[in-house]
């Protein structure tokens, strides 16, 4: 069966970077587009972008894509989302989910906590 | 990004139904039929319930449906259950460079 399992918590501090890892089974990755979506304590979903299946290449939310790098291990069968310049208000759940525009498969989310 | 709009909160006795609603614009909801359904339970991951404008997914229940008039889209629930208590979210392709926006959710209660 199709599943998404992300990589564990992180802490890190103002001005690091954290790299998510999201492991696909039951399914090759490159064959769907991966989603990557984030959410705030409390707050709603923000779409952060998404590989093409079509393409292979990322799509990045504009306010995000100086910041943001999505990748794929194919030989892994692994995605990857990296955010670099972390601030407290990056602090989320980072959720990956199959697919570009109808999520079907979702990860069980990574949170991710900025804070000095 | 622009978030779809939707109300921050509906509420409906066990058994009535109710309609959310999902606000866009022609460059999303009214240009596309790519409009999806997210649930979404307490500390859970969001689950699809409707893709492009009305189609289920297999095992999400028949109470779940969905429709688009012009720029808005809607999911009705009927025989509210008290499990359909959640948030729910809509979502869209949009024309330009973010191709992909969420609407700002609706908390669900079932009284």
């Amino acid at each position: 069966q199709v599943q998404l399992v992300q990589s564990g918590p992180e802490v890190k501090k103002p001005g690091a970077s954290v790299k998510v890892s999201c492991k696909a089974s039951g399914y090759t990755l490159n064959d769907y587009g991966l989603t990557w979506v984030r959410q705030a304590p409390g707050q709603g979903l923000e779409w952060m972008g998404w590989t093409s299946a079509y393409s292979g290449y990322p799509n990045y939310e504009q306010n995000l894509q100086v910041r943001v790098t999505m990748t794929t291990d194919t030989s892994t069968n692994t995605a990857y989302m990296e955010l670099r310049g972390l601030t407290s208000d990056d602090t989320a759940v980072y959720y990956c989910a199959r697919g570009s525009v109808n999520l079907e498969y979702w990860g069980q989310g990574t949170l991710v906590t900025v804070s000095s | 990004q622009s978030a779809l709009t939707q109300p921050a909160s509906v509420s409906g006795s066990l058994g009535q139904s109710i309609t959310i609603s999902c606000i866009g614009s022609s460059s999303d909801v009214g240009g596309y039929d790519y409009v999806s359904w997210y649930q979404q339970h307490a500390g859970k991951a969001p689950t699809l319930v409707i893709y492009e404008v009305s189609n289920r997914p297999s095992g999400v229940s028949n109470r779940f449906s969905g429709s688009k008039s012009g720029n808005t889209a809607s999911l009705t629930i009927s025989g509210l259950q008290a499990e359909d208590e959640a948030d729910y979210y809509c979502s869209s392709y949009r024309s330009g460079n973010t191709p992909s926006v969420f609407g700002t959710g609706t908390t669900v209660t079932v009284l």
